[in-house]
């Protein structure tokens, strides 16, 4: 079956534009969390949507943001980027609450410059 | 909140050798769950492994298991006939089953290096 897929691959935008990321779940899993990862902070959790409503929220500012539809697609979208938040972002998903673990998608590299 | 703490940033074995690394975790529940997780070049994030922590039998997968130790709160995994594809960052996971919901807590990372 398909994994976790997530697009684009790579991303490049300008300082104070905005970006919008996507990741399609493996089918039947309904809850999506994102994940920022950096050489500095490691990786980081963001949030999570189970069900299209936000179960989970991580202690990163309000120009981060994300939804998720009712076929269980997640996007997330940073505003008013920053340097700082280029990175590798991470979607993964599961079929309930992730005691078995989640299964990631390969990520977005996201650069800012 | 939880921490976890992986104190060797870096670590190589010989192909066909075994090699354990580290994690240790800082939390005050007593019901989560422990996971290893694999990240070669290709960015996707692996999972290697899993414990339940209310389970005292450590977990085996094949050529990897685990060193549970709840009450020193050491978490680690060793590798056994190591192979070349085994090479990879590795994140060890801390996942609460009463606080924080169902994130994942992970630590900084082991780089492991396998020689042929």
């Amino acid at each position: 079956k398909a994994g976790v897929t997530q697009t684009p691959r790579y991303l490049i935008k300008t300082r104070g534009q905005q970006v919008t990321l996507s990741c399609s779940p493996i089918s039947g899993h309904r809850s999506v969390s994102w994940y920022q990862q950096t050489p500095g902070q490691g990786l980081q959790f963001l949030f999570e949507y189970f069900s299209e409503t936000q179960r989970n929220k991580g202690n990163f500012p309000g120009r981060f943001s994300g939804r998720q539809f009712s076929n269980s697609r997640s996007e997330m979208n940073v505003s008013t980027l920053e340097l700082g938040d280029s990175a590798l972002y991470l979607c993964a998903s599961t079929r309930t609450g992730g005691t078995y673990g989640y299964t990631f998608g390969s990520g977005t590299r996201l650069t800012v410059v | 909140a939880q921490t976890v703490t992986q104190s060797q940033p870096e670590m190589s074995v010989q192909e066909a050798e075994t090699v354990t690394l580290s994690c240790t975790y800082d939390t005050s529940e007593s019901d989560y769950y422990l996971f290893w997780y694999k990240q070669p070049p290709s960015r996707q994030m692996i999972l290697v492994i899993r414990q339940e922590a209310y389970k005292q039998q450590n977990a085996t997968e094949n050529r990897f298991s685990v060193n549970f130790q709840k009450a020193a709160k050491s978490f680690s995994l060793k590798i056994s006939d190591s192979q070349l594809g085994d090479a990879a960052m590795y994140f060890c996971a801390y996942r609460s089953q009463e606080t924080s919901g169902s994130r994942l807590t992970f630590g900084e990372g082991t780089q492991l290096t396998v020689n042929p």
